[in-house]
């Protein structure tokens, strides 16, 4: 079945440091979607990426999606303790209609 | 304010009794998720519908679970019966169509002892 992988799995960084997640998936994806969950939440809607090698920006995020819409990456620039929680990749799958969440990402941010 | 709303928040229940989960999708979403949250196995989809019929519940332990939307504006998740391994952090999520972004309820946290 449909696997979706996310590396790192822990990561913790200095506050001002960037900080980079990537999601590989075992097949080819129609779309796919970004989370964040934090500590104690529910996971949050951030973006979507749906073309071949897609790159899209939100402030200091930057998301890719591969060329070969089998991976995608998120990327932090100088993070804040703000940026503090899980990050999940979610293929898109199923006409549409599946959404299938990878391992995530879990971030710290110290002071 | 839209949003998804999932009851009970919390539940602690003694292994093989039945516990059913609600939630109440967003007015006008068609489809609606069903995820299961551990340490262990992270987020995994256990089952989802569309327009009220269900597409895939091949995430469920069919033998205990089974999950059933009786109108557009209650889906239901039920457990029976309840073991220890069930423990989790039950979320349902709802969408307005395909390739649209998941809106997330509070989750229901269940503890089963």
């Amino acid at each position: 079945g449909q696997q979706v992988m996310q590396i790192p799995q822990y990561q913790h960084v200095q506050e001002g440091e960037d900080f980079t997640t990537y999601c590989n998936s075992s097949t080819t994806l129609s779309n796919i979607q970004w989370y964040k969950q934090r500590p104690g939440g529910h996971p949050v809607f951030l973006i979507q990426l749906v073309k071949s090698g897609e790159v899209k920006k939100q402030k200091r995020l930057t998301f890719q999606f591969g060329e070969a819409k089998k991976n995608s990456s998120l990327h932090i620039t100088a993070t804040q303790t703000t940026d503090v929680g899980t990050y999940f990749c979610a293929a898109v799958t199923g006409g549409g209609n599946k959404l299938t969440f990878g391992t995530g990402t879990q971030l710290k941010v110290e002071l | 304010d839209a949003r998804v709303t999932q009851t009970p928040r919390d539940k602690v229940t003694e292994m093989g009794q039945e516990v059913t989960m609600r939630c109440q999708p967003i007015l006008g979403h068609n489809t609606v998720f069903w995820y299961r949250q551990t340490m262990m196995q992270g987020l995994e989809l256990l089952a989802y519908f569309r327009n009220r019929a269900p597409l895939d519940d091949s995430g469920m332990p069919k033998d205990r679970f089974s999950a059933e939307m009786p109108d557009a504006t209650l889906a239901t998740l039920k457990i029976q019966p309840s073991e220890p391994r069930d423990s989790a952090v039950y979320f349902c999520a709802s969408g307005l169509s395909r390739n649209t972004e998941a809106f997330f309820g509070q989750g229901t946290r269940l503890t089963v002892v």
